[in-house]
């Protein structure tokens, strides 16, 4: 079956780093995409990566392993505003998302 | 540049009510379009998905059923609404296969 893993719930502490880890099993993969969901709100892009590696964009970082059905999204020098959920999705071989159930991640001052 | 329109942003039916939802996309031309639900804490569900007018994936089988009149335009109906429809429904668009989904504000449905 097709399985995205991510933990629940996160909490870190403003100006500090945090590393959100996501594990996927897809039929086919097609890339993987991390979205920001602000309570109430709708997802709104962040990243996509399709090639193993890091791909930067200013404070938030991604990271790719295919071999390892592994990706992280790296969130440097965090702000309170940086409160949110992070949805992390893989795209199958059927151009499908398949979604995370997200992680909450709480930011303390 | 594109957007995305969906409303209402909030909906408070009864039980066994109909149900509109309506979603238009600006600045893009024959994008793919898609109804999400997302209940509270949890993952998006795909409900339906479309890649052109008049062609529409459903994903889940339910009460609900979809539509695309037009090349921009893609509505969410139900005939009778159930308590379990409750949610967060979410017009998403896409261009190109592996392209990013740009998602609507969303409409919060509460079924009383």
């Amino acid at each position: 079956g097709q399985n995205i893993d991510q933990p629940t719930e996160m909490t870190a502490t403003e100006g500090a780093i945090v590393q959100i880890n996501c594990t996927y099993q897809t039929s086919g993969f097609n890339g993987l995409f991390w979205y920001q969901q602000h309570a109430g709100e709708a997802p709104t892009f962040l990243s996509y990566n399709v090639l193993d590696g890091l791909e930067e964009k200013g404070r938030f970082s991604s990271f790719l392993s295919r071999s390892k059905g592994y990706s992280y999204l790296l969130l440097k020098e965090l702000q309170m505003k940086d409160s949110a959920s992070y949805l992390c999705a893989s795209m199958d071989s059927n151009y499908q998302l398949i979604w995370g159930a997200g992680t909450k991640l709480i930011i303390k001052p | 540049s594109q957007t995305i329109h969906q409303w209402p942003a909030t909906l408070v039916q009864p039980v066994g009510s109909p149900l509109s939802l309506e979603c238009t996309v600006e600045g893009t031309s024959n994008p793919n379009l898609y109804w999400y639900r997302q209940a509270a804490g949890r993952g998006l569900q795909l409900l339906f998905y479309s890649v052109g007018i008049g062609q529409i994936s459903s994903e889940v089988p339910q009460n609900l059923s979809a539509s695309r009149p037009q090349d921009r335009q893609f509505i969410l109906s139900s005939k009778k609404l159930l308590l379990s429809d409750s949610g967060f429904y979410l017009c998403a668009w896409g261009t190109a296969e592996n392209s990013p989904l740009h998602f609507g504000n969303g409409t919060r449905l509460t079924v009383t």
